[in-house]
Parts: structure tokens; C-alpha cells; sequence
């Protein structure tokens, strides 16, 4: 059964720090891996999509790598910004064959102007 | 639609009603998936449809739950005879699944059962 850990649980920084998130995850047979961004009281917003054959993925400020054999993937935040404030998600898809996405719990993220 | 839609989007009911939600994928996404998300709680699978195929219901937390996908597209998740623990967000998701695409999410809707 697929399982999917995401450390820190909670994290503050202050403004302008580049931070990791980190997600693991048990059975390394998947699809892809994608992270999302919720803010309160919303629905997720997708940020990167990395496909099983790719390493990493950037979008402006967020570079998101992943290393299948190892079952880790880590979103990295550039000068981080109090908009930047939200949890972050990171979802495996494609676990036992199927096309189901097993998140994990999250990161709080905090960042102090 | 341009994006994921999803009604209502706060439902206040009382322990015992019938409640049914709506999503509405994004037009030509095969998949589509329901997860529930508990107060301080991850996301929780619930069911999958994909095209044709029968629907992946290993998520359903019981026989209370139930949910149909017509012509492929609009869906709809019943839960029967409410309970307090059911209170949740409930959200909705579609992507193309065969390309192994971007999951997009609906705005949720957030159950209260009294």
C-alpha cells in the first residue's frame, strides 16, 4: 500500500529564505508526482507535475525534482515571500497500476514579512 | 468549462438527510475523482471514474456513500442518512488520465451535518 510522508509538517521562515519541502513516498511504481498549493478555506492549485521519467520541473521560482528509486521528491522555494504562505501538497499518481493519486498531509508554510 | 466546477459549495444538513454534490470536470478530461478532506485532515480518496470503465470505489467509507458519472462527464456523489463524522470539504478533481496529465481541482463543498 502506497504511503506518502511529507516532513516537515509545519514551517516558518522569514521573508527572502529558500526553503525544501520534502515528500517520500513507499512504493515507487507511479506515474508521476504532482504538488499543489491550498490556501484556507480553498481548493488545491496545481504547481508542478513531474512524469516518472522526468528529474525535475521549474516554474518561476519553484523547482520540484524526483528520484523514483530513492521514493523522494522535493519542492524548492526561492526567495520566499508572505504570499508564498499556504500548505503544500504532494500527490503520487499511478500507485498498484492504477490511475488513483495518494496524497500526502502536508507542509504549513509560513512566511514572515 | 474552463475550470472544475463544483455545488454547492456549503451544505448545512441535519444527521439523518440524504445530501447529494455536484462536479462538473473540465470538457474532454476522461477522469475524474472525488476525495474528502477532514478539518487538519489530508485528503482522503474516495472514487475514481475513468471513461467507460467500472469505477475504482476502494475509497468509500461505506454503504451510506454512492456516486454515478453520466455521459461521461457531470457527477454526482450521494451520501444517505448523514452522519456528524461526515462533515468534511469534499472535492472534486479530473485530468486526462491515459497521458498520465495534470490533476485539476474543483473549490469544494464544505458539509456540515448537524
Amino acid at each position: 500500500k502506497q504511503e506518502v510522508t511529507q516532513i516537515p509538517a509545519a514551517l516558518s521562515v522569514p521573508e527572502g529564505e529558500n526553503l525544501v519541502l520534502n515528500c517520500s513516498f513507499t512504493d515507487s511504481a507511479i506515474y508521476n508526482l504532482q504538488w499543489f498549493r491550498q490556501d484556507p478555506g480553498k481548493g488545491l492549485t496545481s504547481l508542478l507535475l513531474i512524469q516518472s521519467s522526468q528529474r525535475e520541473q521549474t516554474s518561476g521560482r519553484l523547482n520540484a525534482s524526483l528520484d523514483k528509486s530513492s521514493g523522494r521528491s522535493t519542492l524548492y522555494i526561492a526567495a520566499s515571500q508572505p504570499g508564498d504562505s499556504a500548505t503544500y501538497l504532494c500527490a503520487v499518481g499511478g500507485t498498484s497500476g492504477t490511475y488513483k493519486y495518494i496524497f500526502g498531509t502536508g507542509t504549513r508554510l509560513k512566511v514572515l514579512a | 468549462g474552463a475550470g472544475v466546477s463544483q455545488s454547492p459549495s456549503n451544505k448545512v444538513t441535519e444527521k439523518g438527510k440524504d445530501v447529494e454534490l455536484r462536479c462538473d470536470p473540465i470538457s474532454g478530461h476522461t477522469a475524474l475523482y472525488w476525495y474528502r478532506q477532514s478539518l487538519g485532515q489530508g485528503l482522503e480518496f474516495l472514487i475514481y471514474f475513468q471513461g467507460n470503465s467500472a469505477p475504482d470505489k476502494s475509497g468509500l467509507p461505506s454503504d451510506r456513500f454512492s456516486a454515478e458519472r453520466t455521459g461521461g462527464s457531470v457527477s454526482t456523489l450521494t451520501i444517505q442518512r448523514t452522519q456528524q463524522e461526515d462533515s468534511a470539504v469534499y472535492l472534486c478533481a479530473s485530468n486526462q488520465a491515459r497521458s498520465a496529465g495534470e490533476l485539476f481541482f474543483g473549490e469544494g463543498s464544505r458539509l456540515t451535518v448537524l
